[in-house]
């Protein structure tokens, strides 16, 4: 299957400062990028779904200030998360898919954020 | 809007016991639907998917999920499953007009040698 690659895998920052996320396809173009956030022992919530080129569309509930997609190409999206706070640590696993007709979509590794 | 259940949080076997993991989902409309698994430390991998045709569905690693649509479900079954089947498997929907998958809560599959 394609390969999405996320970076990096696990990052500790403190309290007020701003974490990058990187997600890349690494072998197929992607239209549309999704980010989630799974809490431990719970499941993959659905923060914000982003085509290339245009903004990120947000689920109720998370803010779009505080977590910054952009999807600048067809094998890049980021996720930035503004003055991280210790409630924001959590997992961030993002998702790319190839066409917005073609519903498989792959799955990066994930990213630990520990705000501190 | 659509919802995912998992009924079993964590189950236990042995190896060569049979599984069956349940999954229903409360949309009502065309769904597509999937079932990923996430071994520890790796990242989702795509188990099985149903879109149209055929209700049983026959994916990797010898898993299998039967499309119910009566029953709004789409439970996982693998008749013996192995020790390195140990992993966390979630059930997924998309349906018509929502570009993103929506998860179930998970099941974390334990496997006795």
């Amino acid at each position: 299957g394609a390969v999405v690659s996320q970076h990096p895998s696990r990052v500790i920052c403190k309290s007020g400062t701003s974490v990058k996320i990187e997600c890349r396809s690494l072998d197929f173009q992607a239209t549309t990028m999704f980010w989630y956030r799974q809490f431990p022992k719970q499941s993959l919530m659905l923060m914000a779904t982003s085509n290339e080129g245009s903004k990120a569309t947000y689920e109720q509930g998370v803010e779009k200030d505080k977590f910054l997609i952009n999807h600048a190409s067809l094998t890049l999206s980021t996720l930035t998360v503004t003055s991280a706070h210790p409630e924001d640590s959590s997992f961030y696993i993002c998702s790319a898919r190839s066409t917005p007709e073609y519903t498989e979509a792959f799955f990066g590794q994930g990213t630990r954020l520990t705000v501190v | 809007a659509q919802s995912v259940s998992q009924h079993n949080h964590h189950v236990i076997l042995s190896e060569a016991a049979s599984l069956e993991l349940g999954c229903n989902y409360s949309y009502g409309g065309t769904v597509n639907l999937f079932w990923y698994v996430q071994y520890p430390g790796q990242h989702l991998q795509l188990l099985l998917k149903y879109f149209s045709g055929d209700p049983l569905v026959k994916g990797i690693k010898g898993f299998e999920a039967e499309f119910i649509k009566s029953k709004f479900s789409f439970n996982l079954r693998k008749p013996s499953v192995q020790w390195s089947d140990t992993a966390e498997y979630f059930c997924a929907v998309i349906h018509t007009g929502r570009r993103a998958l929506t998860f179930g809560s998970g099941t974390r599959l334990q496997v006795q040698p």
